[in-house]
């Protein structure tokens, strides 16, 4: 079946613009997460949803960030005014997760992620 | 710092060579996942350890847990060089997080 699909692969923009990067998870997963990936680096957590609701957001490094999620399925992270610091890849999972349980007790289905550069 | 830290950061071994990679955490948590990562491309889940699991094995994988030492261990045997890959701990409890990763390099 289809995996995790993050669109665009590659987006270069210029300092101060917005960018929206969408993830579209796997069907039927309620859980979906994004991480920030830079060069070389782990990966930090960002926010997790669950359904359409983001019971930990706490990984947004600014509110320049913002993120949403529509109809339980496909998610947009936003990030305003963007600064060379925000260059890195974005990588967007999926999970099983019955409410309840908690996140983190599924194993994690990742998308190839966005590669962001800001010049 | 991060709850999961992998040790070595880097490793570089012969085709058929085992490859061994462990991972330290600081709290308590509920399962310890690993995943792999090919460059370029998003993580790939290997295996998963409950916190009352001790060793798993998956194909040529096989993962150690030592709850009292707050640790775990990764074990490639006869690698392939499609096994070169960064791979990660990843640790559950309330919040999930991931170390630095292991960049492994398996030569031909």
């Amino acid at each position: 079946g289809a995996g995790v699909s993050q669109s665009p692969s590659n987006k270069v923009t210029e300092k101060g613009k917005d960018v929206e990067l969408r993830c579209d998870p796997i069907s039927g997963h309620t859980a979906l997460y994004w991480y920030r990936q830079s060069l070389g680096q782990g990966l930090e957590f960002l926010i997790y949803f669950q359904g359409n609701s983001a019971p930990d957001k706490s990984g947004l490094p600014s509110d320049r960030f913002s993120a949403e999620r529509t109809g339980g399925s496909v998610s947009t992270l936003t990030i305003q005014r963007t600064q060379q610091e925000d260059s890195a890849v974005y990588l967007c999972a999926s999970s099983l997760a019955p409410p309840g349980t908690g996140y983190g007790n599924q194993p994690q289905h990742f998308g190839d992620g966005t590669r962001l550069s800001i010049l | 710092s991060q709850q999961g830290e992998e040790d070595p950061q880097a490793l570089s071994i012969q085709e058929g060579e085992n490859a061994t990679m462990n991972c330290s955490y600081k709290t308590s948590i509920n399962n310890l996942q690993w995943y792999r990562q090919n460059s370029g491309r998003g993580l790939v889940h290997l295996i998963l350890i409950r916190s009352n699991e001790r060793e798993k094995h998956s194909g040529r994988l096989r993962v150690t847990l030592d709850t009292s030492k707050k640790s775990s261990s990764l074990l490639i045997t006869a690698s392939r060089a499609a096994d070169t890959a960064s791979y990660f701990c990843a640790t559950a409890q309330g919040k999930f997080q991931f170390g630095a990763g292991t960049q492994v390099v398996v030569t031909p």
